[in-house]
């Protein structure tokens, strides 16, 4: 099937840097792109989506690119604090048998240590 | 946010036994999904109910067995598991099973086999 390739697995970083996290679709019928933040024990939350008519998208801290030619995303969170560490996962809309689904990530462990 | 509820939160069992997982979203949603999430892999989709249709199976062994009597609630119903799926099984809903859907996941049951 159609992949969703996620870097990097994991990451840490010091409190108030940034952190990036990039990811690659194959699909390129895909044209929506969400990200979700799972906590240790908890749901994946969406923090995040980009359609592909857009290039950027903002919202705080956090913010999305897209670059369709390149079929790559990336999520960047500026000013990290301690409750950003989670597993934050980016996932690809994909075509199956008979409409549209998800294709996940494997995530990437954020560590934002104070 | 309690818009997908998911039960048991933990479930143990043998493998000959029978046991169902119980979803259910108060979002007015009409499509809702059965992820598998694994450690270290990907959310892996295995079943998607559009307007209480089955519209996808992503390949899944015939011991699972979905049910959606309505848009609201989706089960699982397992017989004579295996080890190895020992997960946490996750249910999510949208408004529509389309492209550009954002998934809005439960809590998820851990699902252990011995």
């Amino acid at each position: 099937g159609e992949n969703v390739e996620q870097h990097p697995s994991t990451l840490s970083v010091q409190e108030g840097d940034s952190a990036v996290i990039k990811c690659t679709y194959s699909d390129s019928a895909s044209n929506y792109f969400p990200w979700y933040k799972q906590e240790l024990g908890k749901r994946p939350q969406l923090i995040i989506d980009i359609r592909s008519n857009v290039g950027e998208k903002k919202d705080q801290r956090i913010a999305v690119t897209l670059n369709k030619t390149a079929k790559h995303f990336s999520l960047h969170i500026t000013e990290t604090q301690p409750e950003d560490s989670a597993v934050y996962f980016c996932a690809a809309s994909i075509r199956g048998n008979s409409g549209y689904a998800l294709n996940f990530g494997k995530g990437t462990s954020l560590l934002v240590t104070p | 946010e309690t818009g997908v509820t998911q039960t048991p939160r933990h479930l143990v069992m043998g493998m000959t036994n029978k046991k169902s997982l119980k979803c259910e979203q108060h979002l007015g949603h009409n499509a809702m999904y059965w992820y598998k999430q694994s450690a270290k892999k990907p959310l892996e989709l295995m079943f998607v109910y559009n307007f209480k249709e089955q519209t996808e199976n992503n390949s899944v062994p015939s011991r699972f067995s979905p049910e959606c009597p309505n848009s609201s609630h989706l089960f699982l119903h397992l017989h004579t598991l295996q080890p190895e799926d020992s997960a946490l099984y996750l249910c999510a809903s949208s408004q529509e099973a389309g492209r550009d859907q954002p998934q809005h996941f439960g809590d998820g049951t851990r699902l252990s086999i011995l």
